[in-house]
């Protein structure tokens, strides 16, 4: 079965810091791009960024560029979100997201919970 | 980018068929076949329910169908069940080499 499990939300001041983690399973990791999408309260999708299979492409929003890094590791099936100096807007719901062609999501995971707030 | 526009909510009863729009531009649904349409229940993640403008991932319902006309999309949904009542969200790839996200649709099975 195709599986993607994020942890590493929580609550966290602005200017902080936090690193979101993906653990993949099911499928030839390696192979595929993945996406971060996140959902702010009662909002809509909102994408984040993208790192193709073997992170020679890597793109952002243009509100998170400067603060957030992709990052992967093929060897251990895991996406990462590293996130800085973040902000209130930035409060939402991170997914996890394998990518088909053209940044198509066919698969999400469940999403992680992070809430920036003073 | 901005999003895609769809509208906030529409409606409709048990066997009926209803349609959402998806309005981008000609640097997103205008440019390119890949629009997707995604399904989300209340708490929990989206799911593919339409690529590609038209494909149906497998285990996707027959109902369920999409097209789109220059620099609209859209979702159809024949046959109206109670389990489809969620929200809807399009997508697009875009010339900036990125994904962009409709504002969603609410689904309410009267």
């Amino acid at each position: 079965e195709v599986q993607l499990v994020e942890s590493g939300g929580g609550l966290v001041k602005p200017g902080g810091s936090l690193r979101l983690s993906c653990a993949a399973s099911g499928f030839i990791f390696r192979s595929y791009s993945m996406n971060w999408v996140r959902q702010a309260p009662g909002k809509g999708l909102e994408w984040v960024s993208s790192i193709s299979s073997s992170s020679n492409y890597i793109y952002y929003t243009d509100s998170v560029k400067g603060r957030f890094t992709i990052s992967r590791d093929n060897a251990k099936n895991s996406l990462f979100l590293q996130m800085n100096n973040l902000r209130v807007e930035d409060t939402a719901v991170y997914y996890c997201a394998r990518v088909q062609h053209h940044l198509l999501v066919d698969v999400w995971g469940q999403g992680t919970t992070v809430t920036v707030s003073s | 980018q901005s999003a895609l526009t769809q509208p906030a909510s529409v409606s409709g009863s048990p066997g009926q068929s209803i349609t959402i729009s998806c309005t981008g531009t000609s640097s997103d649904v205008g440019n390119y076949n890949y629009v997707s349409w995604y399904q989300q229940h209340p708490g929990k993640a989206p799911k593919l329910m339409i690529y590609d403008v038209t494909n149906r991932p497998s285990g996707v319902p027959d109902r369920f169908s999409g097209s789109k006309s220059g620099n609209t999309a859209s979702l159809t949904i024949s046959g109206l069940q109670a389990e489809d009542e969620a929200d809807y969200y399009c997508s697009s790839y875009t010339s900036s080499s990125t994904v962009v996200f409709g504002g969603g649709t609410k689904l309410t099975v009267l």
